[in-house]
């Protein structure tokens, strides 16, 4: 069983630029959720995608957004980016909503450093 | 009021020791609930699922109490290995994954 991979690993921005994150989720996961876990903090919930539809969305604003793709794996895009979006990115998979416990799987995340 | 509180610690206890975290949730419409661990730079594992009705899984015992809106984690016979963050979740609704973290609570095991 494969889990669930991100690229990439490290990146390094300048404020004001844009970022592109990607996930690969753990076979027959066709749910994806996004986090940001600021350093010290808990992970926040970004938003989820389902259905290569955005099913579900926390207090971000709309520069984060995201996609996903017919084979589950999905993206996230931070547009102008702010000091504050220096955090580590989560990407965690599952199953349908409604399927199992709700548990979910995460990551290894790709930690992002705006200059 | 945060969503999901938890003392951060850390707690610093010798192997062996018995250690328990609590965390609380404002939110009584919550629907299931999770303990995960992050060690340092990692990403969050799931350590167990928390039921009603108390589940076990070895060392680890997790109680959840709806009356009182709070999760609990015992750690039994405590090794250096247990050294982690341990982060309370509460799923806020049914139909979606909606994952609301604790801070987390630091738990260091000495030699």
């Amino acid at each position: 069983e494969t889990g669930v991979t991100q690229s990439p690993t490290h990146l390094i921005k300048t404020r004001g630029q844009q970022v592109t994150l990607r996930c690969s989720s753990q076979s027959g996961h066709n749910t994806v959720s996004w986090y940001q876990q600021a350093l010290g903090q808990g992970p926040q919930f970004i938003f989820q995608y389902y259905r290569e539809e955005e099913n579900g969305r926390g207090n971000f604003p709309p520069r984060f957004s995201g996609l996903q793709f017919p084979n589950y794996s999905s993206e996230l895009n931070v547009n102008a980016l702010e000091l504050d979006d220096s955090a580590l990115y989560l990407c965690a998979s599952s199953l349908p909503p409604g399927q199992g416990d709700y548990e979910q799987y995460f990551g290894p995340g790709t930690r992002l450093t705006v200059t | 009021r945060k969503e999901v509180e938890q003392d951060p610690g850390p707690f610093n206890v010798p192997e062996g020791a018995t250690v328990a975290f609590n965390c609380t949730y404002s939110n009584s419409a919550s629907q299931s609930f999770f303990w995960y661990r992050q060690d340092c730079r990692k990403e969050p594992k799931l350590l167990m699922s928390v039921y009603s009705s108390g589940n076990e899984d070895g060392r680890f015992t997790a109680q959840l109490n709806r009356a009182s809106q709070y999760i609990s984690l015992l750690i039994r016979d405590s090794k250096l290995s247990d050294s982690a963050t341990y982060l309370c979740v509460v799923n806020m609704a049914s139909g979606t994954y909606k994952y609301i973290f604790g801070t987390g609570t630091r738990l260091k095991v000495l030699a």
